[in-house]
């Protein structure tokens, strides 16, 4: 079936280091992928997004790239402060339906 | 709050008991999905509905669990006969359409239900 994995569960950085979250998925025809960033008790709030026609897209601070070839998804976070601390999913959508998640990477800045 | 509005936040409800969930979408929204997380995991999707409309429900449990979206009001999310594997948190989502191709449009989540059995 569908799903959309991240290759660590934990990653722990310094502040003011770069950050680098990975994600693989494996429906080959997702055109939309997103990243959410969940802090404890919230809900997921948007960070950055990136469509099939595209391999990189940059925001303030984040960027995200996209490889279609083997199917891998990135989310790079410059600077990294405490504030950056949190759960980080990756999202596609599947089959033009549901947005499928993974189960998150927690992301650990310490000063 | 332009946002995706859920209440309540948090809701205890006794074995048996019903629980009804309800999502306002962002404005101009009226595409809704619904997810549900259990402690330390991901987000698994449930239903995807539109005004009246439900389009997928592949993710719903096949009893004691519906959705709707109705013309006027919000999304409700219900769950009759509630058990113990019941309890967490219940996301509800919003997009305008389902052209993500369009900048502008992606899916925005709400704060969450906290549901807790007991």
């Amino acid at each position: 079936g569908e799903s959309v994995g991240l290759h660590l569960p934990t990653l722990s950085v310094q502040e003011g280091d770069n950050s680098i979250i990975n994600c693989a998925y494996s429906n080959s025809a997702s055109d939309y992928f997103i990243w959410y960033k969940q802090e404890s008790g919230k809900g997921p709030q948007f960070i950055i997004d990136i469509r099939s026609n595209m391999d990189k897209r940059q925001g303030q601070r984040v960027t995200v790239l996209l490889n279609k070839t083997v199917k891998h998804l990135s989310l790079q976070i410059a600077a990294t402060q405490p504030g950056d601390s949190a759960v980080y999913f990756c999202a596609e959508i599947g089959a033009g339906t549901a947005l499928i998640f993974g189960k998150g990477t927690t992301l650990s800045v310490s000063s | 709050n332009a946002g995706v509005m859920q209440n309540p936040r948090h809701l205890v409800r006794r074995r048996g008991q019903e629980a009804r969930l309800r999502c306002s979408p962002m404005k101009g929204h009226s595409h809704v999905y619904w997810y549900r997380q259990l402690p330390e995991e991901g987000l698994k999707f449930m239903v995807y509905l539109q005004k009246e409309n439900i389009i997928d429900e592949s993710g719903m449990p096949k009893e004691r669990f519906s959705a709707e979206f109705p013309k006027e009001g919000p999304s409700i999310l219900r769950i009759q006969q509630v058990v113990r594997g019941d309890s967490a948190a219940y996301f509800c989502a919003s997009s305008l359409n389902q052209n993500y191709l369009f900048s502008g449009n992606t899916i925005y989540f709400g704060e969450g239900s906290w549901l807790t059995v007991v």
